[in-house]
């Protein structure tokens, strides 16, 4: 079956254009996260969904940042006003649920960068 | 906060060498520990997932330890092959969300 998905892969964009990038959980997933991996760094958690609520965003960076979901399926994260310290790669994962138990399956990210 | 640190940062070793990783990290409450493989333009595979009552678990080549109470964790990779070059990142499982090491980037050379 289809794993996670996302787009683009690449996205180039100008210091203070908003971007939004887009992610397809595997069918029959309620759990979805978001992660961010700046160059050299670990992946650092920024929010997560069960179902399409956000039980916990507290690793947004900032206000620019914010996430949605819909229909517990695809799920969008907006940046708004880039910095070019946004640039990273953003990779989505997903789970039956969000127990500790369930594995996250992650996609191939999208590599964001801010001219 | 739960920090993950993996030594060493990079890796070069010959075809057919035992490879060492190391993960440590400060907070013992955790669900269980993963080691990943991440490859440039890739998403991340799993490798090894220990769970936190357990001392290790071994997949073909890949044994991977966990020591708990000492907050520490070893990918061992038997006999490298050039095909194992890639970063391997170890995570810690709190609750719903898992926390990685920055990643030991591996060449094998052939």
């Amino acid at each position: 079956g289809a794993g996670v998905s996302q787009s683009p892969s690449n996205k180039v964009t100008e210091k203070g254009k908003d971007v939004e990038l887009r992610c397809d959980p595997i069918s029959g997933h309620t759990a979805l996260y978001w992660y961010r991996q700046r160059l050299g760094q670990g992946l650092e958690f920024l929010i997560y969904f069960q179902g399409n609520s956000a039980p916990d965003k507290s690793g947004l960076p900032s206000d620019r940042f914010s996430a949605e979901r819909t229909g517990e399926s695809v799920s969008t994260l907006t940046i708004q006003r880039t910095q070019q310290e946004d640039s990273a790669v953003y990779l989505c994962a997903s789970s039956l649920e969000a127990r500790p138990t369930d594995t996250q399956y992650f996609g191939p990210g999208t590599r964001l960068t801010v001219l | 906060k739960q920090e993950v640190t993996q030594i060493p940062a990079a890796l070069s070793v010959p075809e057919g060498e035992n490879l060492v990783l190391n993960c440590s990290f400060t907070d013992s409450a955790i669900y269980n520990l993963q080691w990943f493989r991440q490859d440039p333009g890739k998403g991340l595979t799993s490798l090894l997932l220990i769970q936190s009552s357990q001392r290790e678990q071994t997949s073909g080549r890949l044994n991977a330890s966990l020591d708990k109470s000492s907050g520490r964790s070893t990918l061992y990779i038997a006999a490298s092959q050039p095909g194992d070059s890639a970063t391997y990142l170890c995570a810690v499982r709190d609750d719903y969300k898992l926390s990685f090491g920055a990643g030991t980037t591996v060449t094998v050379r052939a």
